[in-house]
Order: C-alpha cells, then sequence, then structure tokens
C-alpha cells in the first residue's frame, strides 16, 4: 500500500506567477483534500475533491483551483502568487467524504513566492 | 477566526512522565475530534481520535478526552518517550452545509519535547 506523494517537494516563484503542485492519493482512496499551512499555523482547508468534483472549499479565493484525475490523483493550481502564498501545501487522502474519516498527509510542497 | 485553539505554544517533559496537550474549540457542530503528530519535513500523521457521543478513547500509551461543556479535548501520553517529541495538533471535523464535504479545522500546534 503506497502512501500520499506530492511533488515537487520545494518550490521557488516570483509574486504573479502561476504554480501546479501534484499529489497522488493512497492507494484505495478516492477523495482529495488541499491543506495550506502558513509558518507557525495549523492547516487551512483549501477544497476537497471527491470523484473529480469539487466539493467543498474553504475560505479561500477563486485564483486557487484543483483538478482529480480519474485515478484520483491531483493537482492544485495557484494563479497570480502573492507573497502570502508561501506555506507548506499539504495534500490529504482519504475513503469517503464522512466526519469521521482519518485523513492521510502528504509530506507537502514548500512553496517560496519571492 | 480560530475555531480551535491551542494555548500553549510549547510543552518540555521529562521521560517517564506524563504529556498532557490541551485544545480548545468554539463551534458546537464539531462531531469528531483528532490529534495529529508531525515530524519536520513530514507531513501530519494520524495518531488518535474521539467522537463527539463518547468522553474517552484509549489506544496504549495515548488517551483522548473529551469534555463537550467545557468544548475542551486533552491528549494524555504515558509514559512519554523521547520519541514523542514532535509538533502535535489538534483536529475537529464538521459536514459542510451544502457540500457535504469533510472540512477539518485545525490548531495551530504544541510542540512536545520530551527529555531524556
Amino acid at each position: 500500500e503506497t502512501g500520499v506523494t506530492q511533488s515537487p517537494t520545494h518550490l521557488i516563484k516570483t509574486r504573479g506567477q502561476q504554480v501546479t503542485l501534484r499529489c497522488s492519493s493512497q492507494s484505495g482512496h478516492n477523495t482529495v483534500s488541499w491543506y495550506q499551512q502558513a509558518l507557525g499555523q495549523g492547516p487551512q482547508f483549501i477544497f476537497q475533491y471527491y470523484r473529480e468534483e469539487e466539493n467543498g472549499r474553504g475560505n479561500f479565493p477563486p485564483r486557487f483551483s484543483g483538478l482529480q484525475f480519474p485515478n484520483y490523483s491531483s493537482e492544485l493550481n495557484v494563479n497570480a502568487l502573492e507573497l502570502d502564498d508561501s506555506a507548506l501545501y499539504l495534500c490529504a487522502s482519504s475513503f469517503g467524504q464522512g466526519t469521521n474519516e482519518k485523513l492521510f498527509f502528504g509530506s507537502g510542497t514548500q512553496l517560496s513566492v519571492l | 477566526d480560530q475555531q480551535v485553539k491551542q494555548n500553549s505554544p510549547s510543552l518540555s517533559v521529562q521521560e517517564g512522565r506524563i504529556s498532557i496537550l490541551n485544545c480548545d474549540y468554539t463551534n458546537s457542530m464539531f462531531d469528531y475530534f483528532l490529534w495529529y503528530k508531525k515530524y519536520p519535513a513530514e507531513g501530519p500523521t494520524f495518531l488518535i481520535s474521539i467522537s463527539s457521543i463518547k468522553d474517552k478513547n484509549e489506544d496504549g500509551r495515548f488517551t483522548v478526552f473529551l469534555n463537550k461543556s467545557a468544548k475542551h479535548l486533552s491528549l494524555h501520553i504515558v509514559p512519554s518517550q523521547p520519541g514523542d517529541s514532535a509538533v502535535y495538533f489538534c483536529a475537529a471535523s464538521a459536514r459542510m452545509r451544502q457540500t457535504g464535504a469533510n472540512n477539518l479545522f485545525f490548531g495551530t500546534g504544541t510542540r512536545l519535547t520530551v527529555i531524556p
């Protein structure tokens, strides 16, 4: 059973650029969630994908968007990068959407916006 | 608006003693609570959870207590070991009304250091 994998591990971009982060779900999981963890903070919910559809979004602007593919892997896209987007981006997978579902996290992508 | 709060950013405990990590929440709609452990350069790892219909859940050295009237939960680690040194995040789960998506709200974490 493979765990959640994310790529790249580190990324440096400049303000105004666009970035795509990738995530492979844990085997057997059909739900992917993305979280942003700023320095010194806990992870914050960006959005969740279930069966290739976005089915929940936190308090993030539309320039944060995503995709989920038939194999349940996922992408997070951020347009028009701002300095405050610098953070650790975590992908988590689960089977189903129940509130008692444990999320399994990847190691994250550390994004720095200069 | 921080709905889950961990007011102690750090905690140091002697090996073999009890570690108690605390967490408070404000939203009475939360129905499931989890603790995650995070090592540097790794993602959070699930540790233990508790449903809102229970007040205690135990798994080996780890016990989580939930006091719904006080909107407070705590994680007890007995006995503490040096390998337990990590950042511990408390999280609460709620279902988003319109979509049914499961949204975890995290606290800011407590860094536990277990001294050998």
